[in-house]
Order: C-alpha cells, then sequence, then structure tokens
C-alpha cells in the first residue's frame, strides 16, 4: 500500500464549475500537507501549504486536512480553462526534514 | 525575483554512462532537494541537503549521489546510467527543514528531462 493514494483522474468539468480533488494517506505523523499544480513540461507550482488539520483558503481555492480520517482535500471554485492541469498532494513529517511523500497526481481538464 | 534553476533542460544519455545535473536554489534558501519524476507518477524524493550536509535520502541506490557547495547550489550525479532512470529530475528549495524551524515550503524549478538510450 502506498503512504499516499490519489486518484489519478482523468478529471473533466465544464467552466465554472466546483472542483474537488481528494488524497487520502496512512503515516499518521504526516503533520505538513500541500497541494501543487503542475504544467505540461512544467515543474510543480506550490498552491497551498497548511500545518496539521484545518482549512485554509487563497481566491478560488481552500485547502481542507483532516488527520483524523487521514483525508485531505483542495477546493477550486469558478474553474476555468487555465486550472487544466496535474495537481499533485505532498505530505511531510515534522522531522523528516523536508522529505515530502507524493501522490500519484490528478490530471484536470476544464472545458470552455 | 529568479525561481530555482536547473540545468540542462534536457539531456540524451546511453545505458553506462554518466550524467551531471545542476541547481541553484531561491535567494536566501538553504536546503536543497532532489526528487524524480517519472510519466504519470509524482515526484519520488532522492536527497535533500541542508547547510552542505545530506539530512535526508530516499530510497534510491547508490549510483545516485549529490553534494551542495557553499553558495548552496546543487549537483545530482548518476553512474552506470539505466533505462529505467529515464525521468524528469526536479530540483526544490526552502529556507530550511528540521526539528528547530520546522519544514519550510519546497519551490520547485522546472527541472531536467533525461533521456536513456
Amino acid at each position: 500500500q502506498k503512504e499516499v493514494e490519489q486518484d489519478p483522474g482523468p478529471l473533466s468539468v465544464p467552466e465554472g464549475a466546483i472542483v474537488s480533488l481528494n488524497c487520502t494517506y496512512s503515516n499518521s505523523a504526516f503533520q505538513y500537507f500541500m497541494w501543487y499544480r503542475q504544467y505540461s513540461r512544467k515543474g510543480p507550482e506550490l498552491l497551498m501549504y497548511t500545518y496539521s488539520s484545518g482549512n485554509k483558503e487563497d481566491g478560488r481555492f481552500t485547502a481542507q486536512v483532516d488527520k483524523s480520517s487521514k483525508y485531505i482535500s483542495l477546493f477550486i471554485r469558478d474553474s476555468q480553462p487555465s486550472d487544466s492541469a496535474t495537481y499533485l498532494c505532498a505530505m511531510s513529517t515534522r522531522t523528516s526534514y523536508g522529505k515530502l511523500t507524493f501522490g500519484q497526481g490528478t490530471i484536470l481538464t476544464v472545458h470552455p | 525575483d529568479a525561481g530555482v534553476t536547473q540545468s540542462p533542460t534536457h539531456l540524451i544519455k546511453t545505458r553506462g554512462q554518466q550524467v551531471t545535473l545542476r541547481c541553484s536554489p531561491i535567494s536566501g534558501h538553504k536546503s536543497v532537494s532532489w526528487y524524480q519524476q517519472v510519466l504519470g507518477q509524482g515526484p519520488q524524493f532522492i536527497f535533500q541537503y541542508y547547510e552542505k550536509e545530506e539530512r535526508g535520502r530516499g530510497n534510491f541506490p547508490d549510483r545516485f549521489s549529490a553534494r551542495q557547495f557553499p553558495n548552496y547550489s546543487s549537483e545530482l550525479n548518476v553512474n552506470a546510467l539505466l533505462l529505467g532512470d529515464s525521468a524528469l529530475y526536479l530540483c526544490a528549495s526552502s529556507l530550511g527543514a528540521g526539528r528547530a524551524i520546522g519544514n519550510q515550503p519546497q519551490h520547485f524549478g522546472d527541472g531536467t528531462r533525461l533521456s536513456i538510450l
């Protein structure tokens, strides 16, 4: 079993839709949770960074962490064609010296 | 401000050769991490260096090695290349990481795409 599981999709939605992306994990020591966006032939771009449980909002993006269920989510409101990319969840422990463990990535397409 | 820069952007090698990939972190960042991303998968952790010392190593063979220089730039070396080493190699930098300062967010470069023939 992988430490971090992420549905690879692909996910296709119409412009303006609310998108929900999810990851589950098995390592209860994970305390730092991130979402990255990766366009084709580019490196991952940091979207959201949260510590422990709770919600964090930044513009059209909301990240949720539920440590009791070992489940994290990223919501994208009013999705745009420019949001079409691969979304990666990543996690690390307090003592891992920054080692990130990634999910497989979800391919998202937002069509006009 | 310049982000993480990696060179070269593309590289083609043959089996058995050796390769060196380079990374310059964001100004002020002292931690550099290396990841391997195979097509269709998430990045896999290879190494982390902080203040020129190796602080973490992933599940990769000894053919993979790295170092960090006094200016915090870094090199990743891979010896005796195999077909399975074909991947996008990503470098990420952060202010630091560890018990004292916690895990700072990591910012990635656009990677070096390595193809092994």
